[in-house]
């Protein structure tokens, strides 16, 4: 079963450092996305890509955060001022199709701010 | 704004009972709603995803009803088993969004041996 691929499984950082979060979508996939999720609370949506541009995106997803599709394959969140309130686990996922398919999400990368 | 809730919280039963897992949406505008499975420190497993135009799914013991007009969704597990544990989460994609996932807060689901 082709799966997303999410590294590093955690991070820990110091306050004010970048940080860049990595993905593999599953390769026929053409929708991506990011989602974040503090400790005990809901899982929040963060941004969506599609077509090597940005569909959509949260109030969360403010200056700080960008995201890129460098390649072919990988497909990155990066924050560039990270703040204690940026831990969380964040998930990137993707889909064939907005609304008719599921999304397979990856497994989550753990960011810890110190 | 789409809210979704999902009660019970927290859910703990007996092995082998059938089981019923609530989630209701505050705008029925809905895409189609999703249903995922996560387990302690990992992913998100999809389940179940039900079209707007649909009114059940059902994949092996689950089954998952969608109710537009009422604005709640259930998933059905049928003779749970202790490995059904997990945190059960549902998701609408509402209409006018690019597909993004609004998410309930989850039930936590113990099945006892």
């Amino acid at each position: 079963e082709p799966e997303v691929t999410q590294t590093p499984s955690h991070q820990v950082t110091q306050m004010g450092q970048e940080v860049i979060l990595r993905c593999v979508p599953i390769s026929n996939h053409l929708y991506f996305y990011w989602y974040r999720q503090i400790l005990g609370q809901k899982v929040e949506f963060l941004v969506s890509f599609y077509n090597n541009e940005i569909s959509e995106k949260s109030e969360i997803f403010d200056d700080q955060f960008s995201v890129e599709r460098p390649d072919g394959s990988n497909f990155t969140l990066k924050i560039r001022s990270t703040k204690l309130e940026d831990s969380a686990m964040y998930f990137c996922a993707s889909s064939k199709d907005r609304f008719n398919y599921g999304y397979t999400f990856g497994s989550g990368t753990r960011l810890t701010v110190v | 704004k789409q809210e979704v809730t999902q009660i019970p919280a927290a859910l703990s039963v007996p092995e082998g009972e059938n089981l019923v897992l609530n989630c209701s949406f505050t705008d029925s505008a809905i895409y189609n709603l999703q249903w995922f499975r996560q387990d302690p420190g990992k992913g998100l497993t999809s389940l179940l995803l039900i079209q707007s135009s649909q009114r059940e799914q059902t994949s092996g013991r689950l089954n998952a009803s969608l109710d537009k007009s009422s604005g709640r969704s259930t998933l059905y597990i049928a003779a749970s088993q202790p490995g059904d544990s997990a945190t059960y989460l549902c998701a609408a994609v509402n209409g006018g969004s690019q597909g993004n996932l609004i998410f309930g807060k989850g039930t936590k689901l113990s099945v006892k041996p």
